[in-house]
């Protein structure tokens, strides 16, 4: 079966301060991709990938990058962590049209 | 500027009920609509999903209808258990070279009473 794994699990972080989100799939899917999830909104795709060394903007990418140093991984960094920025983090990696999730990483940012 | 819409955002149900969630969208060449559950504490996962070159989508108790003229789907939920009490995501995408770039709803909170 289809693994995603995402580390930390949950994560404070001040104001201000710099956060890595990492995820990591055994899946051998060449497309990734990492969504924020707030009460409200759903899902909200923020930056996405279908190639190592590539990323490409997603819906709302303004205070995120994205690197995707190989196929397996794929890390979310918040430069400058703000407020708005608390949330549920998800990885998820596909080979076509089904995308299979990582458990999530809960961010707070005070 | 939202999408996908999706209603409504909650729905409790009593137990052998069928629940109907909705949902409609805007970009009429989106080519996949999934809908995925997600249990409290858990990520979400993939349910069904339909493809527009059908009107109908059957999985055991789970069945999507689709039109694509007015641009909406439906999940309806027969024989409803407490066991799917959960929250339900609809989904739109257009896949191409560069993956399949999700558009999810807000959501719906399905409550299933015993």
């Amino acid at each position: 079966e289809a693994a995603v794994t995402q580390s930390p699990r949950s994560k404070v972080a001040v104001t201000g301060g710099k956060v890595t989100l990492s995820c990591h799939q055994t899946n051998n899917h060449d497309y990734m991709y990492w969504y924020r999830q707030d009460t409200g909104h759903g899902l909200r795709l923020i930056h996405y990938s279908y190639v190592a060394d590539s990323t490409e903007k997603g819906d709302i990418p303004d205070g995120y990058k994205a690197s995707r140093p190989s196929q397996e991984n794929f890390s979310l960094i918040l430069e400058l962590a703000s407020l708005s920025q608390t949330a549920v983090y998800f990885c998820a990696s596909s080979v076509s049209y089904e995308q299979y999730f990582g458990p999530g990483t809960r961010l707070t940012v005070l | 500027q939202q999408q996908v819409r999706q209603s409504p955002q909650s729905l409790t149900v009593w137990e052998g009920e069928t629940a109907i969630l909705n949902c409609s969208y805007e970009d009429s060449t989106f080519d996949y609509f999934p809908w995925y559950h997600q249990f409290p504490g858990e990520s979400p996962a993939l349910l069904i999903a339909i493809r527009p070159v059908s009107n109908k989508k059957e999985d055991g108790r789970f069945t999507i209808f689709f039109n694509k003229r007015e641009k909406k789907f439906s999940l309806h939920i027969a024989d409803s258990q407490p066991g799917d009490s959960a929250t339900y995501f609809c989904a739109a995408s257009l896949y191409g070279s560069s993956g399949n770039k999700l558009i999810f709803g807000i959501g719906t909170l399905l409550s299933v009473k015993p």
